[in-house]
């Protein structure tokens, strides 16, 4: 079975301050990719980010930051120095090799960025 | 290259009655998605088209149902609508089918809503 966990439900800091947007994932897959998106208030999943399952490097993009870690199946979003553009629900997501296009979605953790 | 489209955006309809909603994909994108958001059950799989047919489908009933025209056009329908029907509905393409190493790309969505 596919599963996303994201716990925080809700998240508010204070602009220019550093957040992580935790994600456990569960899957039998031995392949499988994970995903980040924003979802605005304009409704709209922008994509983010992909990793595959052989590639636990960690990656940079500007102010984003993903950590990879299959030994605790983890795939955590850290945004440096937040601004109040970066306010939106962030879902993480979660594809197999046995199931093609279907994510499986978290349930998402609404980041709020007081200025 | 223009994004993914839905419409219409917004949809009100009563109990018992029908509703479809469109999806035109990226030009070249062949599989079409759709998911359903809702805030109790979050980002939830409905079905895959690609190449004009089914190639996955979500737990939902048989009230939903969808297909796809030779143009990867897609559309769903949903008969006999319920109160909790109400949602925002989520197309998605991508290039190809059954490799969950795409990335997909998001419409804006339809909200529909069931009075």
């Amino acid at each position: 079975a596919q599963k996303v966990t994201q716990a925080q439900t809700e998240i508010s800091v204070v602009e220019k301050e550093d957040v992580t947007l935790d994600c456990v994932y569960e899957t039998r897959d031995t392949t499988y990719y994970l995903f980040w998106y924003k979802q605005p208030p304009s409704g709209e999943l922008v994509f983010l980010i992909r990793r595959n399952s052989f590639d636990e490097q960690n990656e940079i993009s500007g102010r984003y930051s993903w950590n990879f870690q299959k030994s605790t199946s983890s795939f955590n979003f850290t945004i440096t120095a937040s601004q109040v553009v970066d306010s939106a629900v962030y879902f993480c997501a979660l594809s197999g090799a046995t199931t093609g296009n279907q994510f499986y979605f978290g349930t998402g953790t609404s980041l709020t960025v007081i200025p | 290259k223009a994004g993914v489209t839905q419409t219409p955006r917004y949809l009100i309809k009563t109990r018992g009655q029908q509703v479809t909603l469109s999806c035109s994909p990226i030009s070249g994108h062949r599989s079409v998605s759709w998911y359903q958001q809702t805030p109790g059950q979050g980002l939830q799989f409905l079905f895959e088209y690609f190449s004009e047919t089914q190639r996955n489908k979500g737990n939902f009933p048989g009230r939903f149902s969808g297909r796809q025209f030779s143009n990867s056009r897609s559309e769903m329908n949903v008969s006999t609508l319920e109160l909790g029907d109400s949602a925002l509905y989520l197309c998605a393409s991508s290039p190809l089918a059954g490799s969950s190493y795409n990335e997909q790309f998001f419409g804006p969505g339809t909200r529909l809503t069931v009075l």
